[in-house]
């Protein structure tokens, strides 16, 4: 079964640094695909970054980047320049499924802090 | 109005009381799915349907009763709830075509449901 965990329950960072949010997953599938959604305190999940199992390069958008070793099935999310409005909670997932309704398996999140 | 919106976005009822919530997409997504997210767990997948038709119950029980009129639109009926269904549930869809070429799950705000 797939798996995906997130260790780190809450993280800190001041305003401006980088910080790098930890994501280990689990499957015996050769095709899957990564996400990573935001969630603020109103509750809506946003959608920041995707990495495909086959891509060669890191995924990157705009503050956000994805750290994707394969070998060791890992996909860290970097944000760099930290901002107020990225304290929020990160969720981590994979997809389950390769047609238009797979299904989604989420880490346990982590909620990240960025102190002024 | 343009992606997923939910209503209501509060709702407190009794365990004796039947309520739905509501679901309506409008991004021409094909798959639209429900999730449950309680306190410190991670978010569960509960139903996923796929052009009205459901491809996924994930073992809920019977009190939560989904309902897919159409592709755009997806209901959650409740009745006789207890007090640890208690949680934010959060409607998603995707499917093609879509504003993305990740053809990542789009959420709405939720649903904040307290039961006494």
């Amino acid at each position: 079964a797939q798996k995906i965990t997130q260790t780190q329950p809450g993280m800190f960072v001041q305003e401006k640094e980088a910080v790098t949010l930890d994501c280990t997953y689990d499957t015996s599938d050769p095709s899957y695909g990564l996400f990573w959604y935001k969630q603020p305190s109103s509750g809506e999940m946003i959608f920041l970054i995707y990495q495909g199992s086959y891509d060669q390069q890191n995924a990157t958008e705009g503050r956000y980047s994805l750290n994707f070793q394969k070998a060791r099935k890992s996909a860290n999310l970097v944000i760099s320049a930290s901002q107020l409005g990225d304290s929020a909670m990160y969720f981590c997932a994979m997809r389950e499924g390769r047609d238009s309704s797979y299904k989604l398996i989420f880490g346990s999140g982590t909620r990240l802090l960025v102190r002024p | 109005e343009t992606g997923v919106t939910q209503t209501p976005r509060h709702l407190v009822m009794g365990m004796t009381n039947k309520k739905s919530l509501k679901c309506e997409q409008h991004l021409g997504h094909n798959a639209m799915y429900w999730y449950k997210q309680s306190a410190k767990k991670p978010l569960e997948l509960m139903f996923v349907y796929n052009f009205k038709e459901q491809t996924e119950n994930n073992s809920v029980p019977s009190r939560f009763s989904p309902e897919c009129p159409n592709s755009s639109h997806l209901f959650l009926h409740l009745h006789t709830l207890q007090p640890e269904d208690s949680a934010l549930y959060l409607c998603a869809s995707t499917g093609t075509p879509g504003p993305s070429s990740y053809n990542e799950q789009f959420f709405g705000p939720g649903t904040r449901l307290t039961v006494l």
